[in-house]
């Protein structure tokens, strides 16, 4: 069935480091790959999208990568700040369904 | 501009009883997504609902059933409630594409306890 697994479940950094959270599918149809943010206690929240047709996206600190092959894609973070600390939830979709499928999440942990 | 609203925030159930989760979309959508999330766990679907009727469904038995009213609002009812039922359940909001790959828009959730 559809999967989509995440690694790792916990990630540590320095702040100001670098943090990537890497997800594999195997749904082979999948064309949508959206990544969520999750703070304590509220609700998840869309923070970059990437679609099958492109290899590589950016939003200022954040940026997204994905490897059709290999059915990976992975969500790098930049100069990681301590509001960066949450949980975060990659996730998978194929065109024409109406559902998806989320990670088991990663909790980073950005110390000060 | 309201964002998605859930009712209640947290409800404490005993087994065998029924209950009744309410979502009231983003404004501007069509679409209702909810999803039940288990501690430290991911959202895991469980139906979407479009033009009131039941677009998708996930992995969850019959006692889990839902309906969309015509402004677009959703309940989730589940029945013959079991311990294992304790979990956040999220709504999610989106505009149909028709084509699915849809942004979803969560609401902040019902949490549910069962005893």
């Amino acid at each position: 069935g559809e999967n989509v697994e995440q690694h790792p479940s916990t990630l540590s950094v320095q702040e100001g480091d670098s943090a990537v959270i890497k997800c594999t599918y195997s749904d082979s149809a999948s064309n949508y790959f959206p990544w969520y943010k999750q703070e304590l206690g509220k609700r998840p929240q869309l923070i970059i999208d990437i679609r099958s047709n492109v290899g590589e996206k950016k939003d200022q600190r954040i940026a997204v990568t994905l490897n059709k092959t290999a059915k990976h894609f992975s969500l790098h973070i930049t100069e990681t700040q301590p509001e960066d600390s949450a949980v975060y939830f990659c996730a998978a979709s194929r065109p024409g369904g109406f559902k998806t499928i989320f990670g088991a999440g990663t909790r980073l942990f950005v110390k000060a | 501009d309201a964002g998605v609203t859930q009712s209640p925030t947290h409800l404490i159930k005993t087994r065998g009883q029924q209950v009744t989760l309410r979502c009231s979309p983003k404004s501007g959508h069509d679409t209702v997504s909810w999803y039940q999330q288990a501690l430290g766990q991911g959202p895991q679907f469980i139906f979407q609902y479009y033009e009131e009727e039941e677009r998708q469904r996930g992995n969850f038995p019959d006692r889990f059933s839902g309906h969309q009213f015509p402004n677009y609002s959703s309940e989730l009812n589940v029945n013959a409630l079991l311990l294992g039922d304790s979990a956040l359940y999220l709504c999610a909001s989106s505009f149909s594409t028709g084509t699915g790959n849809e942004k979803l828009f969560f609401g902040s959730g019902t949490q549910l306890s069962v005893l």
